[in-house]
């Protein structure tokens, strides 16, 4: 079984229109962590929002919010007022258990494109 | 936030040369240091995991003798690809963790062409 799922392949949406991105995970760990990165065309990849399982309140980081939804293992992303620079590949990822080295899961991707 | 700095961001070279990749947190020992590859339009691809003064632990598929992983500082990791073929071409990105609680912070990525 896929441990991340992102669903959406490809996204549009208005300028300054609110998105959501969807991810759902799966484990059997207690303890995780679910993080989401950007991708934009140029390639680097830029850490946008980190969500631990034991948090009990939606990670926010400005425009970005974390729609953590436990008991389904959902993660979704919700990006508000997009803008023209939020256009690039969004993945979803999730590291299991308490250890630097354990490795992130991350999700096929989801590329969004913003309308002027 | 913290940087991790990577270089050479493109690389181009004739078939059989050797390529060396270095990855180096600037503001943050990275405990662990992981390299992908990535291919067009798909995911991150786990090649390896290292952690500083180990040897790296290379995902099922992936040729140790062919991707050398260094990890000898907890600032330095390198990614040498050895007799490079045009199938190695391909975007290479590296990432370091410094605790548990940090995301992983990524490289810029590297380009690679061989020709």
């Amino acid at each position: 079984a896929q441990k991340i799922t992102q669903t959406q392949p490809g996204m549009f949406v208005q300028e300054k229109e609110a998105v959501t991105l969807d991810c759902t995970y799966d484990t059997s760990d207690q303890s995780y962590g679910l993080f989401w990165y950007k991708q934009p065309s140029s390639g680097e990849m830029i850490f946008l929002i980190y969500q631990g399982s034991y948090d009990e309140q939606n990670a926010t980081e400005g425009r970005y919010s974390l729609n953590f939804q436990k008991a389904r293992k959902s993660a979704n992303l919700v990006i508000s007022a997009s803008q023209l620079g939020d256009s690039a590949m969004y993945f979803c990822a999730m590291r299991e258990g308490w250890n630097t080295g354990n490795q992130f899961y991350f999700g096929t991707g989801t590329s969004l494109t913003v309308i002027p | 936030g913290a940087v991790v700095s990577q270089h050479p961001s493109r690389v181009i070279c004739k078939s059989g040369t050797s390529v060396k990749i270095e990855c180096r947190s600037l503001d943050f020992q990275a405990t662990t240091m992981f390299w992908y590859r990535q291919f067009p339009k798909q995911s991150l691809m786990l090649m390896a995991t290292s952690n500083e003064g180990s040897k790296a632990t290379y995902e099922q598929g992936v040729e140790k003798d062919k991707f050398l992983i260094n990890h000898a500082s907890l600032t330095l990791s390198t990614l040498t690809v050895t007799s490079a073929h045009p199938e190695d071409s391909s975007f290479y990105i590296c990432s370091g963790v410094g605790t548990v609680n940090q995301p992983q912070h990524f490289g810029d990525g590297t380009r690679l062409s061989i020709l």
